[in-house]
């Protein structure tokens, strides 16, 4: 199994100015992936992280706007750069890695969260 | 990844059977069929996850159709402690290093 943890866990934050999201996971695993999750909705894929290489984004996130780095195994940061009140969500880290589903499957293990509120 | 539908919410007693049912009638032949819930304020967890058999874990059991279009997340005895949105995901096991894409998922309620 994977125990992830992330910093902040919350924050408010002003409009224009810029949050970085730690992400810590207490194994190496290659992949990481991050996650938002807008009030009251599900969870959508933002973009996978590898070490030692650029982050692919999903359709309608762009790097300029959610700049990542994964500088070694078990690390992986977030910014969301100047925000506004739109990017209010939860923004969630997760891994992939082996566990008790089964030889060989790979569970998505998931952080706890971020909640940020932009005023 | 294949399309699965889910009802927007269910409840259920506590201490009673919940049956959450899951409809993904575009399942291709490579495709294993995931659930996964989210507790009030946490992060997404593994539930259970099947190909064609059924499937018993200690959390809960999923029963599969014959014809893979339709899936069934049993919890056996519900707790107050398993009031969660259920998601039920569809991916290629053959892409498993890839993430998982969730629908809207069911949103579960336990009354005492």
């Amino acid at each position: 199994s994977a125990v992830i943890s992330q910093k902040p866990s919350r924050d408010i934050c002003q409009r224009g100015t810029s949050l970085t999201i730690q992400c810590q996971v207490d194994s190496q695993v290659t992949m990481m992936f991050w996650y938002r999750q807008q009030p009251g909705q599900s969870l959508t894929l933002i973009a996978t992280a590898n070490q030692g290489s650029e982050a692919t984004y999903e359709s309608g996130f762009v790097i300029d706007k959610f700049p990542i780095s994964r500088p070694n195994l078990t690390f992986s940061t977030l910014t969301v750069s100047n925000m506004s009140p739109e990017d209010s969500s939860i923004y969630l880290c997760s891994v992939a890695g082996t566990s008790g589903g089964g030889a060989g499957y790979n569970e998505q293990f998931f952080g706890p969260g971020t909640r940020l509120t932009v005023l | 990844d294949a399309k699965t539908t889910q009802p927007n919410s269910m409840e259920s007693n506590e201490e009673e059977p919940v049956h959450l049912p899951c409809n993904h009638s575009t399942i291709s032949g490579t495709d294993y069929i995931h659930w996964y819930r989210q507790l009030p304020s946490q992060g997404p967890e593994y539930v259970i996850h099947g190909l064609t058999s059924n499937v018993n874990n200690r959390m809960a059991s999923l029963a599969i159709a014959e014809d893979r279009k339709s899936s069934t997340l049993i919890l056996h005895r519900a707790t107050l402690r398993d009031a969660a949105v259920y998601y039920c995901i569809l991916r290629d096991y053959g892409g498993s290093q890839g993430n998982l894409i969730f629908g809207k998922g069911t949103k579960l309620s336990v009354k005492p």
